[in-house]
Order: structure tokens, then sequence, then C-alpha cells
């Protein structure tokens, strides 16, 4: 099983230039996420989906769109880069467990992007 | 809404000894699980062990066990036995069990010397 996979690893862009970061996972996980990871401050949910067609905003969802047309696919897009913007992203899925069980987020090897 | 606090940034251990890392957190909710994650330099997020709040006897893995209080509110990881491998940043993260967005802390980067 490939399990998550984030693309690219690494990723450097100008201020106001957009990208899409990809995330597919082949476990047939209801849930998906986007994290952000910055010094001091662990990771903070961006946005996530329960599934196809429903998504949601999480802690700190400006600046970020995403879309959720596939259960296997959730991609993340920066319309117009910002410096702040400058982090680790993280891509991870789980079983949906509302209502019960543990849960465990599997998460993909993350992408670095700078904004310069 | 949930935090989960590490006041350890970053610690040291020589190998082979036992070390204890701290995590706190916030909720008025009674039912949760919490979890250790360990990411190495390679960046790989590593679920290293969890536990479910209804549950009072603490989990174990191997050389890692925790130590949950739940009225205290938190949920410390003790690793004993020390490697080299497990030089990484540990992230105590936290979920209700009626959802499934996880809370994490700020993290404490370990340190582990021959």
């Amino acid at each position: 099983n490939a399990g998550v996979t984030q693309t690219p690893k690494f990723q450097v862009l100008k201020t106001g230039q957009s990208m899409t970061l990809q995330c597919a996972q082949d476990m047939n996980h209801e849930y998906m996420s986007w994290y952000r990871q910055d010094p001091g401050m662990g990771l903070r949910l961006i946005h996530y989906s329960v599934g196809a067609g429903i998504t949601d905003q999480g802690e700190v969802p400006n600046g970020y769109n995403v879309s959720r047309s596939t259960t296997e696919d959730f991609p993340l897009r920066l319309l117009s880069a910002a410096p702040s913007q400058t982090s680790v992203y993280f891509c991870a899925s789980s079983y949906s467990r509302v209502g019960g069980g543990p849960g465990e987020l599997f998460f993909g090897e993350g992408s670095r992007l700078t904004v310069l | 809404a949930q935090t989960v606090t590490q006041s350890q940034p970053e610690m040291s251990v020589q190998e082979a000894e036992t070390v204890t890392l701290s995590c706190t957190y916030d909720t008025s909710e009674n039912n949760y699980y919490l979890f250790w994650y360990k990411q190495p330099p390679s960046r790989q997020m590593i679920l290293v062990i969890r536990q479910e709040a209804y549950k009072q006897q603490n989990a174990t893995e191997n050389r890692f066990s925790v130590n949950f209080q739940k009225a205290a509110k938190s949920f410390s990881l003790k690793i004993s036995d020390s490697q080299l491998g497990d030089t990484a940043m540990y992230f105590c993260a936290f979920r209700i069990n009626a959802g499934n967005m996880l809370t994490f802390g700020g993290g404490t980067r370990l340190m582990v010397k021959p």
C-alpha cells in the first residue's frame, strides 16, 4: 500500500503565485485533512473533509481552498501565495470515527513550501 | 475548544537512560483519545502510542509508556532504555470521541546522546 502520497515534496514560490498541493490516499479513508507545521506551534488544521463533496474549515483556513471530488484525492490550493504561508504541509487521513473508535491519523511525508 | 500544551521545547537524555516528556490538555469533554506522535528528521509522522480516556490502565508499547492522569488532564510519555533512533520531535495530540480532528501540542525536541 502506498498510504498517503503528497506532491510535491518541495516547492519555492514567489509572492502572488498560485499552486496546488496534491494529496491522494489508497486506504478508502472517509476523513482527510491538511495541516501546516510551524516551529513551536505544532500542527494546525487548515481544512478537512469527512467524505466526497464535503469540506470544512479548520483552525487556520485563510488563504487556502480545498475540494473533495473523490474519496481518494484532497488537493490544497493556494490562490495567491504570501510569505506567511511558508511552512511544511501535511496531508492526513483516517477512517471516519464519528461515534467512536481510535481514528488514528495516517500522514503523508510532508511538503516544504517557501514563499519569497 | 481543546488545547494541548507541551511545556518542554527541548530535552536531552543519555543513551540507555529513561526520559519523560510532559503534556497537559484542556477540555470539557469526557470521552476522548490521546496520542503521541514521533517526527524524526525524515519529517514522517509516526504514531508512538495512544490512550483511550475511558481506560484507567496506562498504555504501553515496548519501551514507550504513558502516565495518564485524567483528573489532572496530564498525559506524559516515558521512553525507557533510550536509543539514538529515538532522537526526534515528539507531539502530543488530542481527539474527542465523536470527531476526527486532532489538536496538537507545540512539540518537544528530544536529543538522545551517545
